[in-house]
């Protein structure tokens, strides 16, 4: 079984443009989560979609980020215009059920993101 | 609130060694879930185990072994025999329902093991 992907791995780019990032999830996961993971940091959840709905984005920084999930598969996360702080890993993780609480999370290899 | 606390922040040792990586957790809930993942230089975060806070057995696999003591919010792990291969950064993590029923999964800060041979 495939395990969740993600593109690109690695991206650099300047400060004020544009990035994106792609996630497709493990295939029949209704739940898709991305995180983000700050240099020495554990992973912290940015939004969390179950099929095609965001049901928690309340730590989504709304004025620079946007995500979608439009046929409860694929997602796109993205940031405009990036800011030096942006520089992280941003992983995708899905789990087969909305249970957040006991599902198991599998996590993609991430994008490594630096802004300069 | 919920929280992880991996006190530890780096660990070296020498292959074939035993390690222990600490993490105690905070919750108010009686039911919770916990976890550990492995976070290797490739970056991908791979999951171990998964334990309920009904479940206080420990568990083995392998050279990998878990302690979860409720009495100590505690959950554990320790690698026996050290290998190379084991030298990544490991997350411990909980789930539970959170305030109003609010699921999220709180990830510790990581603990970067390096396996020297």
């Amino acid at each position: 079984e495939a395990g969740v992907v993600q593109s690109p791995r690695y991206k650099i780019i300047e400060k004020k443009q544009p990035v994106a990032f792609w996630c497709n999830p493990i295939s029949g996961h209704n739940t898709l989560y991305w995180y983000r993971q700050n240099l020495g940091q554990g992973p912290e959840l940015l939004i969390r979609y179950e099929n095609e709905e965001a049901v928690d984005d309340s730590q989504l920084p709304k004025d620079r980020f946007s995500a979608e999930r439009l046929k409860g598969v694929d997602s796109t996360l993205k940031i405009q215009p990036a800011e030096l702080g942006d520089s992280a890993v941003y992983l995708c993780a899905s789990s087969p059920t909305e249970s957040v609480f006991r599902e198991t999370q599998y996590f993609g290899p991430g994008t490594r993101l630096l802004v300069l | 609130a919920q929280k992880v606390t991996q006190a530890q922040t780096e660990i070296s040792v020498v292959e074939k060694e035993d390690v222990t990586l600490d993490c105690v957790y905070e919750t108010r809930d009686t039911t919770y879930y916990l976890f550990w993942y492995k976070q290797p230089p490739s970056g991908e975060l791979v999951f171990l185990i998964r334990r309920n806070s009904f479940d206080e057995q420990n568990e083995i696999s392998g050279r990998y072994s878990w302690n979860f003591q409720k009495s100590t919010s505690s959950f554990n792990f320790t690698i026996t025999a050290s290998q190379v291969v084991d030298s990544a950064v490991y997350f411990c993590a909980l789930s539970d329902l959170g305030a109003g029923g609010s699921e999220k999964l709180v990830f510790g800060k990581g603990m970067k093991l390096t396996v020297n041979p």
